[in-house]
């Protein structure tokens, strides 16, 4: 597609179950990054992946978060057993070299809710 | 923690004011990005300054940046109600870091 699509846009679980979260990223965009937004705030580093390197987990907050890319592409961000302070927005971006020099194209995010 | 922080924190203003927003970060930097988000959704790139750059202007958007006070701003001239978003500087050390955003209301 034309941009970063994410889904779902909403997302609301109960306490202790998993959600996977989807990020398509543009086509050709080796840099891949998840961040989360609480409501008010800015944007929290999760995770980052470019290309075939091993991505920098650095920004995961617990063990219960995960993330993979597959073939390059498609990114899933998995959170276990979520917790009520896991609701915030998540929002992918993607970019063309991974440096941070060049731009970063967003998603528009998927709310989650955890009750 | 985050490396930007933004000022202020929120800025009403009547349409075609100017705006301006700060942006201040503690260590050294390649770049600094200004971006844009709407109702808490995607972030939109408004405009990239090199660390070897002091100025830069695009349409309505002018940014500076001083190294050596480790700032920058955000000028928006002649606002308009569409402006409306909260604003965000994005460093670039190690990886891209994202300051705590201010929050514009352009007023009709």
């Amino acid at each position: 597609g034309a941009g970063v699509s994410q889904s779902p846009s909403n997302k609301v679980t109960e306490k202790g179950k998993d959600v996977e979260l989807r990020c398509d990223p543009i086509s050709g965009h080796t840099a891949l990054y998840w961040y989360r937004q609480s409501l008010g705030q800015g944007l929290e580093f999760l995770i980052y992946f470019q290309g075939n390197s091993a991505p920098d987990k650095s920004g995961l907050p617990s063990d219960r978060f995960s993330a993979e890319r597959t073939g390059g592409s498609v990114s899933t961000l998995t959170i276990q057993r979520t917790q009520q302070e896991d609701s915030a927005v998540y929002l992918c971006a993607s970019s063309f070299l991974g440096t941070g020099g060049e731009k970063l194209f967003f998603g528009s995010g998927t709310q989650l809710s955890v009750l | 923690s985050q490396q930007g922080e933004e000022d202020p924190q929120a800025l009403s203003i009547q349409e075609g004011e100017n705006a301006t927003m700060n942006c201040s970060y503690k260590t050294s930097i390649n770049n600094l990005q200004w971006y844009r988000q709407n109702s808490g959704r995607g972030l939109v790139h408004l405009i990239l300054i090199r660390s070897n750059e002091r100025e830069k202007h695009s349409g309505r958007l002018r940014v500076t940046l001083d190294t050596s006070k480790k700032s920058s701003s955000l000028l928006i001239t002649a606002s308009r109600a569409a402006d409306t978003a909260s604003y965000f500087c994005a460093t670039l050390g190690s990886r891209l870091t994202f300051g705590e955003g201010t929050q514009l209301t352009v007023n009709p």
